[in-house]
């Protein structure tokens, strides 16, 4: 089946430590999208990729980390700069990122509780 | 930047009634996406409906239509014969044309109860 997975579903993670959300997408899609989620908040955008070994800042990177090594693969780091990391994140993907509609595709999301 | 506001943090309905949810935003751009995506309690992302901002007609996926008001820079969700399924956190989104990014911008959502 063709879809994108998020793991682990739950984390645990202490202050100070750096920790690694993984998004894999077999869809074969050339964009992918990380977002976080907060009580009473919409989605806000972390960092989006558009093509392997490319990607831009979204609207809330400081304290987050990408890479974009390979197609299917863009996993997120959170770091201790991160001040209050304590949300739910989700990833996404769309066949590319141009002028005309792609759809986007949601993970199943990651919950990461900074103990 | 585009800004996209929903007014009503909670709505409920009762099951095979009909309800709408608001949304207005914010753009200076012509033309655009806009999208309702749903997100049960499993928190899995559900687009429900979509319109693109150059059609006058508006958009209708089974029970679920949308009142597109170019001009007053709205757009409700209706949701007909509501169904206990319905029941999720529904999220407006505003999407540019312009190339190179397929950015979504979400409004806050509106959690809504289905009443049986």
């Amino acid at each position: 089946d063709g879809g994108i997975t998020q793991s682990p579903k739950y984390l645990f993670r202490k202050e100070g430590q750096n920790v690694t959300l993984s998004c894999e997408q077999n869809l074969n899609h050339d964009a992918m999208y990380w977002y976080r989620q907060d009580p009473g908040q919409g989605l806000r955008l972390i960092y989006y990729s558009q093509i392997v070994n490319d990607f831009q800042k979204g609207d809330i990177a400081e304290g987050y980390s990408v890479s974009r090594e390979k197609k299917e693969s863009f996993p997120l780091t959170v770091t201790s700069a991160q001040k209050n990391p304590t949300a739910f994140y989700l990833c996404a993907s769309s066949m590319s990122a141009s002028s005309s509609y792609n759809e986007q595709f949601f993970g199943p999301g990651t919950r990461l509780t900074v103990l | 930047a585009q800004t996209v506001t929903q007014s009503q943090p909670e709505m409920s309905v009762q099951e095979a009634e009909t309800v709408t949810l608001s949304c207005t935003y914010d753009t200076s751009e012509s033309d655009y996406y806009l999208f309702w995506y749903k997100q049960p309690p499993s928190r899995q992302m559900i687009l429900v409906i979509r319109q693109e901002a150059y059609k006058q007609q508006n958009a209708t996926e089974n029970r679920f239509s949308v009142n597109f008001q170019k001009a007053a820079k709205s757009f409700s969700l209706k949701i007909s014969d509501s169904q206990l399924g319905d029941a999720a956190m529904y999220f407006c989104a505003y999407r540019s044309m312009q190339g190179g990014s397929e950015k979504l911008v979400f409004g806050k959502g509106t959690k809504l109860t289905v009443n049986p």
